[in-house]
């Protein structure tokens, strides 16, 4: 177990609805990435807080957005849901110091959109 | 986009053969890792190089990165049925410090 916990686990919604995933990171880290993996794909990077502020973002519309709390757990939003955005959510933790970057990741999110 | 890319896609071996998989990327990189998944469920992280590295190794597991030729590639020794699992690298790209992942490949080890 990683300590990276996430909620819920799996999440059933139609298109043009919103969702909030739930990630609580790992005791001590300052940073978390939420990743997007579609079945039988490498998780794609669509952003990275870090002292909540976004940190980094990867090639995903504004539709997807996230919060980073002072406890460190984070949200991922997805507004406007479209079919393709049913995948495996993931959220990651770490703590950056002097580019060590390894990220310990949670059970992931299934999210359906029908 | 994904950055990096694994070689092969889909691996099968017999219990106590060596695995070796490959993976390639495109741009300069800060470090590069390699995690482990098994069927859809969270990412086990299992080594880390950075740039600067050549070799790693980490009990049954070793890692080599050539940067001239942007590859790593990851080689499980002895294998064992529990290894069967989707095995990917990442790139940790200098800019951004965010993670690219390959699409994987998937190891079999049979009994």
């Amino acid at each position: 177990e990683t300590g990276v916990t996430q909620s819920p686990t799996h999440l059933i919604k139609t298109r043009g609805q919103q969702v909030t995933l739930r990630c609580s990171s790992q005791s001590g880290h300052n940073t978390v990435s939420w990743y997007q993996q579609a079945l039988g794909q490498g998780p794609q990077f669509i952003f990275q807080y870090y002292r909540e502020e976004e940190n980094g973002r990867g090639n995903f519309p504004p539709r997807f957005s996230g919060l980073q709390f002072p406890n460190y757990s984070s949200e991922l939003n997805v507004n406007a849901l479209e079919l393709d955005d049913s995948a495996l959510y993931l959220c990651a933790s770490s703590f950056i110091a002097g580019g060590n970057n390894e990220q310990f990741f949670g059970p992931g999110t299934r999210l359906t959109v029908l | 986009s994904q950055q990096g890319e694994e070689d092969p896609q889909a691996l099968s071996i017999q219990e106590g053969e060596n695995a070796t998989m490959n993976c390639s990327y495109k741009t300069s990189i800060n470090n590069l890792q390699w995690y482990r998944q098994n069927s859809g469920r969270g990412l086990v992280h299992l080594i880390l190089i950075r740039s600067n590295e050549r070799e790693k190794h980490s009990g049954r597991l070793r890692v080599t990165l050539d940067t001239s030729k942007k590859s790593s590639s990851l080689l499980i020794t002895a294998s064992r049925a529990a290894d069967t699992a989707s095995y990917f690298c990442a790139t940790d790209l200098t800019a951004n410090n965010d993670m690219r992942f390959g699409a994987g490949t998937r190891l079999t080890v049979k009994p």
